[in-house]
C-alpha cells in the first residue's frame, strides 16, 4: 500500500514569491491534515479536511496561506507571498475520519525562504 | 502556554545504554501518541498509548493520565535508534483531529 506522498521535497524562495505544495493521501483516507514544523519544533496543525470540506483552518494564516482539496483526494497548500518566518517543513498526513490517533505522515516539503 | 513539554531536549548515549524520554501535559488528555522522526524523514507512529503501559520490542511506553505525563523507555539502544522522538496529545477540549506536539527529544546513539 502506497503511503502519503508529497511534492516537491524541497523548495527555496526569495521573500515575496509564491509556492504550492501538493499531497496525495493514502487511498481511502477521507481526512487530510497539513502541518507546519519549524526547525527544532514539533508539528503544528494548519488545516484539515474531511473529504473536500475544511473542518478546521483556524491556525492557517489566511492572508497568505490557502489550502484546497477539491475532489476530496489530493490537496494543495499555497503560500502567496512567502516570508522568512515561513521557513519550515510542511507535512501532510491522512487518516480515516474520527481515527486521528492513526495519522500517517508524508515525508514533508522543506521550505527555505531567503 | 505550551501544552506539551518534552525532556530532555537532546540525549547522547553509547550503544547499549538505556534511554528514558519524558512528556508532560498541561491539560487533561484524551489520547497520547509517540512518534519517531529521522532528519528529513516523515513521522512514524511508535505508540498510541492513551493510558497504562505498552511494550513493543525494546520500547516501552507508560502513560499516567492523572499525573498528566507519559514516558518512552528505550532499552539497549542501537545506533539506528538515533533520531527525534515526539509525543503528541489530543486534549479533551480540542476539536476532533487536533494533535498537540511537543518539540521533541533528539536522540544520538554512538558506537
Amino acid at each position: 500500500e502506497a503511503g502519503v506522498t508529497q511534492s516537491p521535497r524541497y523548495a527555496v524562495l526569495q521573500e515575496g514569491q509564491a509556492v504550492s505544495f501538493w499531497c496525495d493521501p493514502i487511498s481511502g483516507h477521507d481526512t487530510l491534515y497539513w502541518y507546519q514544523q519549524p526547525r527544532d519544533q514539533g508539528p503544528q496543525l494548519l488545516v484539515y479536511f474531511r473529504d473536500e470540506a475544511v473542518i478546521d483552518n483556524s491556525q492557517l494564516p489566511s492572508d497568505r496561506f490557502s489550502a484546497v482539496r477539491p475532489k476530496g483526494t489530493n490537496s494543495t497548500l499555497k503560500i502567496q507571498s512567502a516570508k522568512q518566518g515561513d521557513t519550515a517543513t510542511y507535512l501532510c498526513a491522512s487518516s480515516l475520519w474520527g481515527n486521528y490517533a492513526e495519522q500517517f505522515f508524508g515525508p514533508g516539503t522543506r521550505l527555505t525562504v531567503l | 502556554g505550551q501544552q506539551v513539554q518534552q525532556s530532555p531536549t537532546s540525549l547522547v548515549l553509547q550503544e547499549g545504554e538505556n534511554a528514558e524520554l519524558q512528556c508532560n501535559f498541561s491539560t487533561s488528555l484524551n489520547s497520547m501518541q509517540w512518534f519517531y522522526q529521522r532528519p528529513g524523514g516523515s513521522l512514524i507512529s511508535v505508540f498510541y498509548n492513551p493510558s497504562g503501559t505498552k511494550q513493543s520490542g525494546r520500547l516501552t511506553s507508560t502513560t499516567v493520565i492523572k499525573e498528566r505525563r507519559s514516558s518512552l523507555h528505550i532499552s539497549s539502544s542501537q545506533i539506528t535508534d538515533s533520531g527525534t522522538y515526539l509525543c503528541a496529545m489530543a486534549d479533551r477540549g480540542s476539536a476532533l483531529g487536533r494533535l498537540h506536539f511537543g518539540a521533541g527529544t533528539q536522540l544520538i546513539v554512538i558506537p
